[in-house]
């Protein structure tokens, strides 16, 4: 089975810097999808980011941006510039491409704080 | 686009009770539909999969008449929490599949509706 697995339960960062949140799955498919999804505190769960795992580029959308390691099973995110409203529980997410019932498999989390 | 709404957002009901929860695609058609039960400060826990026209898969230790799906179009589903005693109180979140091509940029993805607290007395 496919395991997800944050190790930061929390993390705080100034306005303005730089923080990189951890990911690590374990998986014996060679082609998935990783995610992450923000959740701030009216809980509304938002996609973030998204990797296909046979693009080697590192994706990424405005301030946010990825660390795909495929052959370390690692999948950090990485926030510049960081701002108040980054603030919120942050999950990674892993999905087979074919097969499994296209489930997602979460992490258990990591609490995002932003301090002026 | 890839817009997916709950209803209602919050219910207080009494033990022993039926509560139903709506989950609509707004934009889109969902063949598949995903219900997830959170609880405070904890990760999404996948309750099962709702495929439209057809019946639910659930997840190992979910109780299918605890708990019904019905997914009988493709922009909604809906899930019953038949009686209802606190211990079922949680968050209740779904999520609808975007297949690919269908909204721009979506490419396969699930996206979440707002949720629903529910609290059982």
């Amino acid at each position: 089975a496919q395991t997800v697995t944050q190790s930061q339960p929390e993390m705080s960062v100034q306005e303005a810097e730089t923080v990189t949140l951890s990911c690590t799955y374990d998986t014996s498919e060679s082609d998935y999808y990783l995610f992450w999804y923000k959740q701030p505190p009216s809980r509304q769960m938002i996609l973030v980011i998204r990797q296909e795992a046979y693009k080697q580029q590192n994706a990424t959308e405005n301030r946010f941006s990825v660390n795909f390691q495929k052959a370390a099973k690692s999948f950090s995110l990485k926030i510049s510039d960081s701002q108040l409203g980054d603030a919120a529980m942050y999950f990674c997410a892993y999905r087979r491409n074919t097969g499994g019932g296209n489930k997602l498999t979460f992490g258990t989390g990591t609490q995002l704080k932003v301090e002026l | 686009g890839a817009v997916v709404s709950q209803h209602p957002s919050w219910v207080i009901c009494k033990s022993g009770t039926s509560v139903k929860i709506e989950c609509r695609s707004l934009d889109f058609q969902a063949t598949t539909m995903f219900w997830y039960r959170q609880f405070p400060k904890q990760s999404l826990m996948l309750m099962a999969t709702s495929n439209e026209g057809s019946k639910a898969t659930y997840e190992q230790g979910v109780e299918k008449d605890k708990f019904l799906i019905n997914h009988a179009s493709l922009t909604l589903s809906t899930l019953t929490v038949t009686s209802a005693h606190p211990e079922d109180s949680s968050f209740y979140i779904c999520s609808a599949r975007v297949i690919g091509g269908r909204i721009r940029g979506s490419t396969d993805t699930q996206y979440f509706g707002p949720g629903t607290r529910l609290t059982v007395l």
